[in-house]
């Protein structure tokens, strides 16, 4: 699986929109982007995907360039739930195994 | 509750017992898969089970590790003659069978190794 890039921490104030990068420069064109979360105590949580197209859902919205080396989960107004540890993960459509390849994901503090 | 569950939640143990987890996906899921985290790192994948296949197994999985799924249903992941470099959470998520699909999560079982 292709390597991602992320910061280790970022800090947001409540209410406030969060933009989380994520670096693929090696990103192959058969791999979806997908982002996971893990809040404290728990196992980790599908948050979104897309391939080329930016993509919204209830949680939050992926914005992926043109290129397709980055890619940015937005939260459009975070709450001290969404204080969590997110993961980017490539997801290679061609494979059969599926698995999951975690990184070491950005932590983000939610501050009132 | 229709998610996945996990048992036992904890488990503390002694170096060189045996120790057995199992796992209950959602039902309609027919790929299953273990994961293991360490302190401040992301989840790991151990092993992977489409029915009661166990189609891959990650080199992480020693020998001390064994993992079934005998009717396609729950699993259970066993550690033999337990380390300390053991102790860690497991993870179990689910899936349908699509090719790119969210994977469901467990709470996990935190296994420590006195």
């Amino acid at each position: 699986d292709a390597k991602t890039t992320q910061p280790n921490s970022m800090e947001s104030n409540e209410e406030e929109p969060v933009h989380l990068p994520c670096n693929h420069s090696t990103i192959s064109g058969t791999d979806y982007i997908h982002w996971y979360r893990q809040l404290p105590s728990q196992g980790p949580e599908y948050v979104i995907h897309g391939l080329t197209s930016n993509v919204n859902n209830r949680m939050a919205s992926l914005a992926i360039a043109e290129d397709r080396k980055s890619s940015t989960l937005i939260l459009h107004r975070a709450t001290l739930r969404d204080a969590a540890v997110y993961y980017c993960i490539l997801r290679d459509f061609t494979g059969t195994a599926s698995k999951l390849t975690f990184g070491t994901g950005t932590r983000l503090q939610v501050t009132l | 509750d229709t998610g996945v569950s996990q048992d036992p939640r904890h488990k503390i143990t002694k170096r060189g017992q045996n120790v057995t987890f199992r796992c209950d996906p959602i039902s309609e899921h027919n790929r299953l898969y273990w994961y293991r985290q360490t302190l401040g790192q992301g989840p790991e994948f151990l092993t992977y089970f489409q029915n009661e296949a166990q189609l891959e197994k990650s080199r992480l999985l020693s020998d001390r590790f064994s993992a079934e799924r005998p009717k396609g249903s729950f699993s259970t992941l066993e550690i033999q003659r337990t380390e300390q470099g053991d102790s860690a959470m497991y993870l179990c998520a689910s899936s349908p069978a699509r090719v790119i699909g969210e994977q469901f999560f467990g709470p996990g079982t935190r296994l420590t190794v006195l």
